[in-house]
């Protein structure tokens, strides 16, 4: 069965520091790979999502960037946080090339800058 | 106008009453259609899909599609503590690098 990893789980960090999370899936070859991020009483914000290695597609400008260094690993950066930034980031996969579109999440990271 | 529309809430209903969570949709390309569940501080998870048009009935839950109405709904029949969560509306075109709209998700909250 297909697992997803994601941490830390939670991360104090203060503005300006810079910002790694790391996401991965097991279980599956060649996923969908998705960041999102969830402020509080909201709905999921779509940041970044990745079709393959390498392959980074960017829904919304900010101070953040993805990257995709292997098949089931994504990664969520910064180079100096801000306030704006604190939210809980979720990773979710889906199936690629099964034109259903569900997506599975990971537990998230619950980030709070300082 | 949001390409999905969710009520917020809270819901607060006694236990054993019948839920009824809906959404409304704008964009008539949707043919994808789910249904995730969030308890607090954890991730989604996904609840029911369903294709198209229609009912589609598990254990408790049924989720019905209307797209003549752009309108979506999911049932809880006999609610129980254990589900109170945030639901969320979820819905896409369906390709092979499906973006899913989301809404901005009901909380519920069961009274015992």
């Amino acid at each position: 069965s297909q697992t997803i990893h994601q941490w830390p789980a939670t991360l104090v960090q203060p503005v300006g520091s810079p910002l790694s999370l790391e996401c991965t899936v097991e279980g599956t070859s060649n996923p969908n790979l998705y960041w999102y991020r969830q402020a509080a009483g909201r709905g999921l914000q779509l940041l970044f999502y990745s079709v393959g290695i390498g392959q980074i597609s960017s829904e919304v400008p900010q101070n953040l960037s993805a990257s995709r260094p292997q098949d089931r690993q994504f990664i969520l950066s910064s180079k100096k946080l801000l306030l704006s930034d604190s939210g809980f980031y979720l990773c979710a996969w889906s199936v690629a090339l099964a034109g259903v579109g569900e997506q599975f999440f990971g537990p998230g990271t619950r980030l709070t800058v300082l | 106008q949001k390409e999905v529309e969710q009520d917020p809430g809270p819901l607060s209903v006694p236990e054993g009453a019948i839920v009824s969570l809906n959404c409304t949709y704008s964009n008539s390309a949707f043919q994808y259609f789910m249904w995730y569940r969030q308890y607090s501080r954890k991730g989604p998870e996904l609840l029911m899909y369903t294709y198209s048009s229609g009912n589609k009935e598990d254990g408790r839950f049924t989720a019905q599609v209307d797209k003549s109405s752009k309108y979506i709904s999911l049932f809880i029949r006999d609610s129980q503590p254990s589900d109170s969560a945030t639901y969320l509306c979820a819905m896409s075109v369906g390709s092979s690098a499906s973006k899913i709209i989301f809404g901005s998700g009901t909380r519920l909250s069961i009274r015992p």
